[in-house]
């Protein structure tokens, strides 16, 4: 089964500072695997998402995150923070052989913007 | 429009009490979905149609019953539910029936049960 986990339920970081947000995949399948945002009271809204192309993927926002085979890893970046930035981030994989159904997401990482 | 729209925001619904939620769509996605979330927890799915069709039921409890009237309209009706069941409700679609197209998520309904 595949599943994504995150490192970190809160990371805190100073406006202005690099964001980095952990996501490791277990997968026995090349996965297709997608960051999300949810600000406070809102629904999830769609960074960005690899699906076998490049393996640095650009998003919205001004988020990137680099697909690493060899780590096992899709971790979310951002040169430099915005107090807008502050929200709940999760990673995501798709479950099954072919372009499933179903995401798996992990367990969230909370990201502060401190002033 | 580029949007997915879920009524009522919130929903404060006693335990006998029969509601339903509403989710709308008119980006012509042929897959929608229901999640539900609770507080400081990832989105559980509970069921899947693809056009018009359940494909998917996650093993959720009957008192939760899905029904899509068309293409563009998700409703999920609420009845008998318990405390416990007091969570987020998030709407999802996608053009087809994959992940690989990513998902459009409403802002979902805040239900209550008291």
């Amino acid at each position: 089964a595949q599943s994504v986990t995150q490192l970190g339920s809160h990371v805190s970081v100073s406006e202005g500072a690099l964001v980095l947000l952990r996501c490791n995949y277990s997968s026995s399948v090349p996965p297709y695997l997608f960051w999300y945002v949810q600000y406070p009271n809102q629904g999830l809204q769609l960074l960005l998402k690899y699906t076998s192309a490049a393996t640095l993927v650009k998003g919205i926002n001004g988020f990137e995150a680099e697909f690493k085979k060899s780590e096992t890893s899709f971790h979310l970046t951002k040169p430099s923070a915005h107090m807008r930035d502050a929200a709940e981030y999760f990673c995501a994989v798709t479950q099954g052989v072919d372009s499933s159904y179903k995401l798996i997401f992990g367990s969230g990482t909370r990201l502060l913007v401190r002033p | 429009d580029t949007e997915v729209t879920q009524t009522p925001k919130h929903l404060v619904m006693g335990m006998t009490n029969k509601k339903s939620l509403k989710c709308e769509q008119h980006m012509g996605h042929r897959a929608m979905y229901w999640y539900k979330q609770k507080a400081k927890k990832p989105p559980e799915l509970m069921f899947v149609y693809s056009y018009e069709k359940l494909s998917i039921n996650e093993s959720v409890p009957s008192r939760f019953s899905p029904e899509c009237p068309n293409s563009s309209l998700l409703n999920l009706h609420l009845h008998a539910l318990q405390p416990e069941d007091s969570a987020l409700y998030l709407c999802a679609s996608s053009p087809g029936q994959g992940a690989i197209y990513g998902y459009t998520f409403g802002s979902g309904t805040r239900l209550t049960v008291v």
